[in-house]
């Protein structure tokens, strides 16, 4: 079955550091998605991602967050210079439909820590 | 945005008991989706119910939605201990948003 695949698993990161995370979507969506959950915490919506541009993006995603889709098949999130707070599970999600028409399919997160 | 708010914040039952979680939301939706996260895993998306269906079921659940109410419930049946998870009802516009969740526990 076609799954939303993410790298790194786990990364650790000094504060102010630069840092990307990887997903790759399933190959025939169009839509994507990137959320985050604190440890304990909601998941929280971040961006979401159509035909090559932002398509909404919540008061978290600021200027310190980035997304690119590089080729054809990655997506990706950079957080510029990474802050302690922004230690968090981040998980991509790409749906065929736009969000709320069809099911979101979820990888199964990066795990950032910044110290 | 909306989002959609799940009560009970946690529920702890006995396996074979049945599970009940409730969800509200603010403004109108075209649907309203349940999600389940098993410890620090990805969500897995378990059933959609549109604005003009009332039930809907999928194996051993149930989803009921009220319009009128802005409300909707999530009922497993039968519950087993692999049901332990958090559960999320999500609603769009815009963009998909997650509620904060129920965390159901089943005591085997």
């Amino acid at each position: 079955e076609p799954e939303v695949t993410q790298t790194p698993s786990h990364q650790v990161t000094q504060m102010g550091q630069e840092v990307i995370l990887r997903c790759v979507p399933i190959s025939n969506h169009l839509y994507f998605y990137w959320y985050r959950q604190i440890l304990g915490q909601k998941v929280e919506f971040l961006v979401s991602f159509y035909n090559n541009e932002i398509s909404e993006k919540s008061e978290i995603f600021d200027d310190q967050f980035s997304v690119e889709r590089p080729d054809g098949s990655n997506f990706t999130l950079k957080i510029r210079s990474t802050k302690l707070e922004d230690s968090a599970m981040y998980f991509c999600a790409s749906s065929e439909d736009r969000a709320g028409t069809g099911e979101l399919f979820f990888g199964e997160g990066s795990r950032l820590t910044v110290l | 945005s909306q989002q959609g708010e799940e009560d009970p914040q946690a529920l702890s039952i006995q396996e074979g008991e049945n599970a009940t979680m409730n969800c509200s939301y603010k403004t109108s939706i075209n649907n309203l989706q349940w999600y389940r996260q098993n410890s620090g895993r990805g969500l897995v998306h378990l059933i959609l119910i549109r604005s003009n269906e009332r039930e809907k079921h999928s194996g051993r659940l149930r989803v009921t939605l009220d319009t009128s109410k802005k409300s909707s419930s999530l009922l497993i049946t039968a519950s087993r201990a692999a049901d332990t998870a958090s559960y999320f009802c999500a609603t769009l516009r815009g963009d998909m948003r997650f509620g904060a969740g129920t965390r159901l526990t089943v005591k085997p």
